[in-house]
């Protein structure tokens, strides 16, 4: 099994370009999530999802969208790069339940010029 | 809100000592769950364990070792004897029952770096 994997592992973009992460679990997970972090932050989650066909907003949705038309895929959006979403995105899945683990992608570092 | 608190952002130590990272935490939630994630430096996020909020019961498994005080409301993690291979970034993380989708709550993280 590959885990969770995200494409593409590095991108440089300029300020106003638009780009989709791609993430993809093979362990049949329900719940997909996007971080992002920066230095001395942790991970800040982007947006959620809990299931196919639905999202909802985390902490920092904001210059971001979403999409969960597969249950194995979560895609993450920017529509318009701005400098301060220079950060490294990670996306992570698991199974239902408080007490359940989160596994993680390798991530994608973003730079927006 | 939640909030976790890593107060140390770095620590550095020579091969063998004992590490022990802190984990303070705040929450309005009776019950929860606590984790502590490794992030070696290839970037990937690992689980190493959890503790929920009705055990307080502290356990050893390997070199790792974790105290969880609910009274002070900390969750402190040990490496025992460290290695070269256990430098990396700690993270503490807390689950809360209200939270919907599992979400986590992260520390901030510490850097340890394990001299050889």
């Amino acid at each position: 099994n590959a885990g969770v994997t995200q494409t593409p592992k590095f991108r440089v973009l300029k300020t106003g370009q638009s780009m989709t992460l791609l993430c993809a679990q093979d362990m049949n997970h329900e719940y997909m999530y996007w971080y992002r972090q920066d230095p001395g932050m942790g991970l800040r989650l982007i947006h959620y999802s809990v299931g196919e066909g639905t999202t909802a907003k985390g902490e920092v949705p904001d210059g971001y969208n979403v999409s969960r038309l597969k249950k194995q895929n979560f895609l993450l959006g920017l529509e318009s790069a701005a400098p301060s979403q220079t950060s490294v995105y990670f996306c992570a899945s698991s199974r239902p339940g408080m007490d359940k683990e989160q596994y993680f992608g390798p991530g994608t570092r973003l730079t927006v010029t | 809100a939640q909030k976790v608190t890593q107060a140390q952002t770095e620590i550095s130590v020579v091969e063998k000592e004992d590490v022990t990272l802190d984990c303070v935490y705040e929450t309005r939630d009776t019950t929860y769950y606590l984790f502590w994630y490794k992030q070696p430096p290839s970037g990937e996020l690992v689980f190493l364990i959890r503790r929920n909020s009705f055990d307080e019961q502290n356990e050893i498994s390997g070199r790792y070792s974790w105290n969880f005080q609910k009274s002070t409301s900390s969750f402190n993690f040990t490496i025992t004897a460290s290695q070269v291979v256990d430098s990396a970034v700690y993270f503490c993380a807390l689950s809360e029952i209200k939270a919907a989708g599992n979400k986590l709550t992260f520390g901030g993280g510490t850097r340890v770096l394990v001299k050889p």
